[in-house]
């Protein structure tokens, strides 16, 4: 079946890294996304990963995969203000388009 | 360039009413899909629609239906209203083109509250 899950909350002070971790069910995903949503917006895409790569990195975020424990995280340097939002993982159906989601990890930081 | 775009912000509704909500995709794109997020949850897909037909539904009732036109820009119809249809409806689009199809960008969405 196909389930993504994720922690619900996260606290870190400014300044501090943080990991945000998910884990996935569908073994023939080709992409798997980190989005961001702050209140009362929509989606904003922060990066993906393709589903042959162990890591990616892109300024402050690090994407780590981790393909035989379906296991996938989020690294966030230096974190700021800024950041305190709730982030979704998601896996790209390999059947076509559709993206399933996690539940949202709320991310709180702390000045 | 423009982003993806959803009209209206906001809606009203009352149980039993039908309602149309619009988006146009992000310049150069082609496929729309539309997602479903109830308060405290994830985006849960609704379908997808490319070259103005229906290419993927999720689990969805038939109350659920939409259409694209040929500029791409699409519409999601919802009739038969249910308290439980409360919720952000998120329209995202992507290109087809084989470079690019992992690629999807959200709109800011549209509220929907059913009374």
């Amino acid at each position: 079946g196909e389930d993504v899950e994720q922690s619900l909350f996260l606290s870190v002070r400014e300044g501090d890294s943080s990991v945000i971790n998910c884990t996935y069910t569908d073994s023939s995903s080709t992409y798997l996304y980190w989005y961001k949503q702050e209140p009362g917006a929509g989606l904003q895409l922060l990066t993906y990963i393709f589903s042959n790569m162990d890591m990616k990195q892109d300024q402050r975020l690090t994407v780590l995969l981790n393909k035989k424990d379906k296991h996938l995280s989020l690294r966030i340097a230096d974190t700021q203000t800024g950041d305190s939002a709730i982030y979704f993982c998601a896996e790209k159906d390999n059947q076509g388009g559709k993206l399933i989601f996690g539940q949202g990890t709320e991310l709180s930081v702390k000045p | 360039d423009a982003g993806v775009t959803q009209s209206p912000t906001h809606l009203i509704k009352t149980r039993g009413q039908q309602v149309t909500l619009r988006c146009s995709p992000k310049s150069g794109h082609d496929t729309v899909s539309w997602y479903q997020q109830a308060l405290g949850q994830g985006p849960q897909f609704i379908f997808q629609y490319y070259e103005e037909e229906e290419r993927q539904r999720g689990n969805f009732p038939d109350r659920f239906s939409g259409h694209q036109f040929p500029n791409y820009s699409s519409e999601l119809n919802v009739n038969a209203l249910l308290l439980g249809d409360s919720a952000l409806y998120l329209c995202a689009s992507s290109t087809s083109h084989r470079d690019a199809t992992y690629e999807q960008y959200f709109g800011p969405g549209t509220r929907l509250t059913v009374t």
